[in-house]
């Protein structure tokens, strides 16, 4: 089955700095793949997703990577604000099974 | 915004005993899941449903764990006899048939076996 690594488990960044987060999945079969934030006692949301037909996406400071020959994937977050601390989690899936999720990634955003 | 429904938020319970959760998903969303969420580590599936039918609960401990479904609109989540490794966030989440790989979670239930 599917196997996704992430890293690093813990990021601190100044405010304002950018933060990269990696991934790398096991399944050449997984064509999706989404990253959720999860804010302290919170449920975790989508923020944003990419699928296998593009390389990258972008939502204001969010930006998702895709490199399918080497399988894995990145999220960027530039212009870091405090308001962006939180656990993010990469995930993958070939859409026949359900989402496997990486071990999280703690952000903290220093003011 | 419709949300993922679940109660309790908070369970603290002694180890052998019984707990449920239930879960309520979006208006609409034939896909339920349950998933598991250890302190510091990324969710683990325990079971899917496709409205009342389990699709994948193989990582389900079924002697101890078991969910249904039966109206193909909520859920319970039971575990009988609950043991002190049960402590863990279990997070409800459901999605469009259409769209399943984006999932929607609930806030989850926090149980503490004590």
């Amino acid at each position: 089955g599917e196997n996704v690594e992430q890293h690093p488990s813990t990021l601190s960044v100044q405010e304002g700095d950018s933060a990269v987060i990696k991934c790398t999945y096991s399944d050449s079969a997984s064509n999706y793949f989404p990253w959720y934030k999860q804010e302290l006692g919170k449920r975790p949301q989508l923020i944003i997703d990419i699928r296998s037909n593009v390389g990258e996406k972008k939502d204001q400071r969010i930006a998702v990577t895709l490199n399918k020959t080497a399988k894995h994937f990145s999220l960027h977050i530039t212009e870091t604000q405090p308001e962006d601390s939180a656990v993010y989690f990469c995930a993958a899936t070939s859409g026949n099974t359900p989402l496997v999720f990486g071990k999280g990634t703690r952000l903290s955003v220093i003011a | 915004e419709a949300e993922v429904a679940q109660s309790p938020r908070y369970k603290i319970t002694e180890k052998s005993q019984a707990v449920a959760f239930w879960c309520d998903p979006i208006s609409g969303h034939a896909t339920l899941y349950w998933y598991r969420q250890i302190l510091g580590q990324g969710p683990e599936l325990l079971v899917q449903f496709q409205d009342e039918s389990v699709v994948d609960d193989s990582q389900l401990p079924k002697d101890r764990f078991s969910a249904e479904r039966l109206k193909g609109v909520d859920s319970t989540l039971k575990i009988q006899p609950a043991e002190l490794g049960d402590s863990a966030m279990y997070l409800c989440a459901s999605s469009l048939v259409a769209e399943n790989e984006k999932l929607f979670f609930g806030s989850g239930t926090q149980l503490s076996v004590l």
